[in-house]
């Protein structure tokens, strides 16, 4: 069974630091991995889909890249500001359209 | 104009009661799932429905029982509601590979 990690759990960074999230996979037989942000007390968001044929995606200040074959994706974001401040979740897609989720950063952006 | 809705956004109940939370989505997608986010924020899937037919059902107890009545609706019913089944419950829907969450129900049992 797939099993999604996130690592770190919680990250602090002042305003205008670039930052890295990270996101491993055990199981490299995916469809296709996705960025999330869920603020407090609010859905999900997505940011950014990398289908599995795909190296990496990108909006605006956003970059997701996927190495599928080492089972890890990371979410590269530029110049931080705070309000990016929120959780950050990847969710793998396998087939059956299951969908498994990490256990999500917490980002706080500090002005 | 939401895509996809659920209601209610919270739910405070005693614990033995019946509850149900509503699900609609109008993106026309094929597929609908409902997740529970448990307090430390993991994401765990329930069920998922294809045009009304349960395709995923996984390790939940029988108290919780999805009902899909068209292709636009799941709504979740649970049973004798208990301590455990506090968490905040979410709806989504997909066509192909991109996910739409509803805003949540954060469901209390007392």
């Amino acid at each position: 069974k797939q099993e999604v990690t996130q690592i770190p759990a919680a990250l602090s960074v002042p305003e205008g630091e670039n930052l890295v999230l990270n996101c491993s996979f055990t199981d490299s037989a995916i469809y296709n991995l996705q960025w999330f942000r869920q603020d407090p007390g609010k859905g999900l968001t997505s940011l950014l889909l990398i289908q599995s044929s795909q190296r990496e995606q990108t909006s605006g200040r956003l970059n997701a890249s996927l190495d599928k074959s080492s089972g890890r994706s990371t979410l590269y974001i530029a110049a931080s500001q705070p309000g990016d401040s929120a959780t950050y979740l990847c969710a793998v897609g396998s087939n059956g359209n299951q969908f498994y989720f990490g256990t999500g950063t917490s980002l706080t952006v500090i002005p | 104009d939401t895509a996809v809705s659920q209601t209610p956004k919270y739910l405070v109940t005693q614990m033995g009661n019946d509850k149900s939370i509503k699900c609609e989505q109008n993106l026309g997608h094929d597929t609908m799932y409902w997740y529970k986010q448990d307090s430390k924020k993991f994401l765990k899937i329930m069920f998922s429905y294809n045009n009304k037919e349960l395709i995923i059902n996984e390790t939940v107890p029988n108290r919780f029982s999805p009902k899909s009545p068209d292709k636009a609706h799941l709504n979740l019913h649970i049973n004798s509601l208990e301590l455990g089944d506090s968490a905040v419950y979410f709806c989504a829907s997909s066509h192909g590979e991109k996910l739409f969450f509803g805003s949540g129900t954060q469901l209390s049992v007392l």
